[in-house]
């Protein structure tokens, strides 16, 4: 079954702090993306990323940067965090075996006062 | 590039009817699309999803339906059920290393 984990499921920041969103998998996937969830909007994706050390900008990477420095891990960094980055972040594997199935992550709600 | 529009919005279904959700596309080569659903506070889980070379699928209560023609595809949830209530979202990807485009997602309510 995959596993994929992120290490927080609430966070509460202030405006200019840096930020780092951590996702892991424990299923070997090449593929990881970072998307954010808005009431609305639906699930807008930041960045993905198909191997270590590689990454590609989706819909909205302005305000963010990535980290893939290992397979099982991306990372998602706000370099100066402002209000309009409060939002659902989800992070997302792509299944082996499966088409393009995409599994997600529990989410991490991010507060930013 | 492509670009996926889900309606509605929200949807209000008494127990036991029928839902249909529908979404659109715009680039012809897409060629994947899957469905999603997301119950309160959890994650986006996939019901069950369609390739281009299939025009209807089926599982138990629900069924997807792809139009390639006009570029829409729909799902339909029949005998709905309280355990039906979620969001759902439409997606569609052109191949399989490349990401996938979401519509906005169908609040669907069912009322018992």
């Amino acid at each position: 079954d995959v596993k994929v984990t992120q290490s927080s499921r609430y966070l509460v920041k202030r405006t200019g702090e840096k930020v780092f969103l951590e996702c892991v998998q424990d299923m070997d996937h090449e593929n990881m993306f970072w998307y954010r969830q808005d009431p609305g909007l639906g699930l807008r994706l930041i960045y993905f990323s198909y191997d270590v050390k590689m990454k590609e900008k989706g819909d909205i990477p302005e305000g963010y940067s990535v980290s893939r420095e290992k397979k099982e891990r991306f990372s998602l960094i706000l370099e100066s965090a402002s209000t309009n980055q409060t939002s659902m972040y989800l992070c997302a594997t792509l299944g082996r075996g499966s088409y393009n199935e995409q599994f997600f992550g529990p989410g991490t709600r991010l507060t930013v006062l | 590039g492509e670009n996926v529009e889900q309606h509605p919005s929200t949807l209000s279904v008494q127990e036991g009817d029928s839902a249909v959700i529908k979404c659109t596309y715009s680039d012809s080569a897409s060629n994947y699309f899957p469905w999603y659903k997301q119950e309160l506070g959890k994650r986006p889980q996939l019901i069950i999803d369609i390739r281009s070379n299939v025009g209807e699928k089926k599982d138990q209560r629900i069924a997807v339906t792809l139009n390639k023609t006009a570029k829409h595809f729909s799902l339909h949830i029949t005998e709905t059920q309280p355990e039906d209530s979620a969001v759902y979202f439409c997606a569609a990807s052109i191949q399989r290393n490349t990401p996938l485009v979401f519509g906005k997602g169908t609040r669907l309510s069912v009322i018992a």
